[in-house]
């Protein structure tokens, strides 16, 4: 059984602080990591899709960067606004690409930016 | 662009009763469509996955079932609920290294 790893599980910051929390995956047979980001009552929205060792990825204020090696990935949100205030969940996916099953949620981080 | 609907968006059934989720898909052909569910406090589960009509195949063993009777329609029925199934599913659409997610269903069993 994989296990997908989030932290913190809950995270309250006031406007305009910066923060991140992690996600930690097994180190083995590494394909791909996803973050998704999921307001209440809506679908998850992909932020992004991260493959290399040492990647880094940046979308507005939210950036995020993978170490394959030592199985973790660390997402960014710079300056944190109200609207920012969502479930962000990571996904880890392993083996070849030819399988359409092989992705494992972690239970996400739920942020709460207070105005 | 690809648009994934699903029905009902909330739904409270009492144990036992029967359950059917659908969801459908617009703007792709021969999509890879699967059922995913979140129960309280947990992250997503893969319930089913289905490559084509006809063709699922499930991750956990439990009293759901799907069925895949056109290239665009996943369903996700039960026949007789538990409470814990309790929990909000998703549908979602795979291509391009990518997924997708329905609107979901908030399912409450009493």
């Amino acid at each position: 059984i994989l296990n997908v790893e989030q932290s913190p599980q809950s995270l309250h910051v006031q406007e305009g602080d910066s923060t991140n929390f992690t996600c930690s995956f097994p180190s083995s047979n590494f394909y791909a990591l996803h973050w998704y980001r999921w307001e209440t009552a809506k679908s998850p929205e992909a932020l992004f899709v991260m493959t290399l060792n040492g990647d880094e990825k940046k979308k507005g204020r939210i950036s995020a960067t993978l170490n394959t090696k030592e199985g973790y990935s660390y997402l960014y949100i710079k300056g944190s606004q109200p609207e920012d205030s969502a479930t962000y969940l990571c996904a880890f996916k392993y083996g070849s690409s030819g399988s359409a099953r092989q992705l494992t949620f972690g239970s996400g981080t739920q942020l709460t930016v207070l105005p | 662009s690809q648009t994934i609907h699903q029905w009902p968006a909330t739904l409270v059934q009492p144990v036992g009763s029967p359950l059917s989720l659908e969801c459908t898909v617009e703007g792709t052909s021969n999509p890879n469509l699967y059922w995913y569910r979140q129960a309280a406090g947990r992250g997503l589960q893969l319930l089913f996955y289905s490559v084509g009509i006809g063709q699922i195949s499930s991750e956990v063993p439990q009293n759901l079932s799907a069925s895949r009777p056109q290239d665009r329609q996943f369903i996700l029925s039960s026949k007789k609920l538990l409470l814990s199934d309790s929990g909000f599913y998703l549908c979602a659409w795979s291509g391009l290294g990518r997924r997708s997610f329905g609107p979901g269903t908030r399912l409450t069993v009493t």
